[in-house]
């Protein structure tokens, strides 16, 4: 069965630390990629997307995420993190097999403190 | 401002009520979702409708039933929940096609007494 896990549930960093958040996925064929965030009080919102060409994509605030698809990952980077990226990020790949079927990560909440 | 809209935001019903959730999306897309969030689990997919018509039911109670009137509009139907489907009730719309991401709604806070 197709799964994904992201390695963390809860990280705290302090501002202008460096992030890696990790995700891993089970599915041997094609997938596209996807990374949302949940800041509190917020609806899910697309930070960056993967679907083909250089497997270093860049997101909105700073994000980037790189595709290492002999890993089976897709890990989240930020350089150097600010209060306002306190949130909660999910990973979510999906089949291209399949149109709508996106598969979620549990989620880790990241809090940054000031 | 997200282009999905949801109403009510949160809802307190009892376990013999019957209620309705609406989403309505102003982005011009033809695929329409309902997932559930709870606490400390990955999202649940429910629901999708392309254009209209649902094409994917991950086996959700019969207690859930979805409404597509159109492409814009998408109703979740309550009856006689129990008080594990206490959660977040999400809506998302997309194009429809592999090419295309999701855009999620506010989310519904929906607690059963």
């Amino acid at each position: 069965a197709q799964s994904v896990s992201q390695h963390n549930h809860h990280v705290i960093l302090s501002e202008a630390a460096s992030l890696e958040l990790g995700c891993n996925y089970s599915y041997g064929g094609t997938v596209n990629l996807f990374w949302y965030v949940q800041y509190p009080g917020q609806h899910l919102q697309l930070l960056l997307k993967y679907f083909s060409g250089d497997p270093l994509v860049k997101g909105i605030k700073g994000f980037e995420a790189e595709f290492i698809k002999s890993k089976f990952s897709f890990n989240l980077r930020k350089p150097s993190v600010q209060w306002s990226d306190t949130a909660e990020y999910f990973c979510a790949p999906r089949s291209v097999d399949s149109n709508y079927q996106l598969i979620w990560g549990a989620g880790t909440k990241l809090i940054i403190k000031p | 401002e997200t282009g999905v809209t949801q109403t009510p935001r949160h809802l307190v019903m009892g376990m013999t009520n019957k209620k309705s959730l609406k989403c309505e999306q102003h982005l011009g897309h033809n695929a329409m979702y309902w997932y559930k969030q709870s606490a400390k689990k990955p999202l649940e997919l429910m629901f999708v409708y392309s254009l209209e018509e649902r094409v994917e039911n991950n086996s959700v109670p019969s207690r859930f039933s979805p409404e597509c009137p159109n492409s814009s509009h998408l109703f979740l139907h309550l009856h006689t929940l129990q008080p594990e489907d206490s959660a977040l009730y999400l809506c998302a719309s997309s194009q429809d096609g592999l090419a295309y991401e999701q855009y999620f709604g506010p989310g519904t806070r929906l607690t059963v007494t």
